[in-house]
């Protein structure tokens, strides 16, 4: 059971606009900056989104994050063929001292 | 640009030890915490430990609290885990990663989280 909640799976077909939800608690995402990663089949996890609404450089503008309250979520905009990924949410918790990750919600392009 | 390179992975026996190591490099690798990550074959991502930037504070997942030691050596850039009393739960792909909060002698600028990744080591504990 994760600390962060989302959903198991989401799906789209190409061009289209998806968002997937991560809910938590005043500990983790009320307090803290969330952050948003992309495992694609095989490969090591990938920053797509640092606090909570930060592009890194090389991560396409399809895809932003927000934040409100206790809940976040991972827009993706557009989406492509190679968007189909494992998608993470990830918060520091001041009551645990740990990185808590959401279950990972993997995403189909059909 | 920012490279973690795991390694020290392999085939351990329970009951076993094993101690992974993780180079860094394309950063000032003493002004960063940093964390190891796991993840069980089929399974999502498991945080296991941090430790900050000078090695003063330590924390752990309370499933290997007692049996993982996270320690650095920033003479060398280096992170180390050292997992004792190994069990088959801890059968993951073993990631290194670096904290984006920099600290200065004084304080660190952000409560941790995870940016950049490594490509991860392979344990797995069986018989």
């Amino acid at each position: 059971q994760s600390v962060l909640t989302q959903p198991p799976s989401a799906s789209g077909t190409p061009g289209q606009r998806v968002t997937i939800s991560c809910s938590g608690s005043s500990s983790n995402i009320g307090s803290n900056y969330v952050y948003w990663y992309q495992q694609l089949p095989g490969t090591a996890p990938k920053l797509l989104i640092y606090r909570n609404n930060q592009r890194p450089s090389g991560v396409p503008d399809r895809f932003s994050g927000s934040k409100s309250g206790t809940s976040a979520s991972l827009a993706i905009s557009g989406l492509r063929s190679e968007d189909e990924a494992d998608y993470y949410c990830a918060a520091w918790d001041d009551s645990l001292s740990a990185v808590v990750f959401g279950g990972g919600t993997k995403l189909t392009v059909l | 640009q920012v490279q973690l390179v795991e390694s020290g992975g392999g085939v351990v026996q329970p009951g076993g030890s094993l101690r992974l190591s993780c180079a860094a490099s394309g950063f000032t690798f003493s002004s960063y915490g940093m964390h190891w990550v796991r993840q069980a074959p089929g399974k999502g991502l498991e945080w296991v430990a941090f430790i900050r930037y000078d090695g003063s504070n330590k924390y752990y997942a309370d499933s290997v609290k007692g049996r993982f030691t996270i320690s650095r050596d920033n003479s060398k850039n280096t992170l180390y885990l050292q997992m004792n009393s190994l069990r088959a739960e801890d059968t993951a792909v073993y990631y290194c990663a670096k904290d984006p909060a920099y600290c200065s002698s004084t304080s660190c600028y952000g409560p941790p989280g995870i940016d950049y990744w490594g490509q991860g080591t392979l344990v797995t504990v069986s018989s």
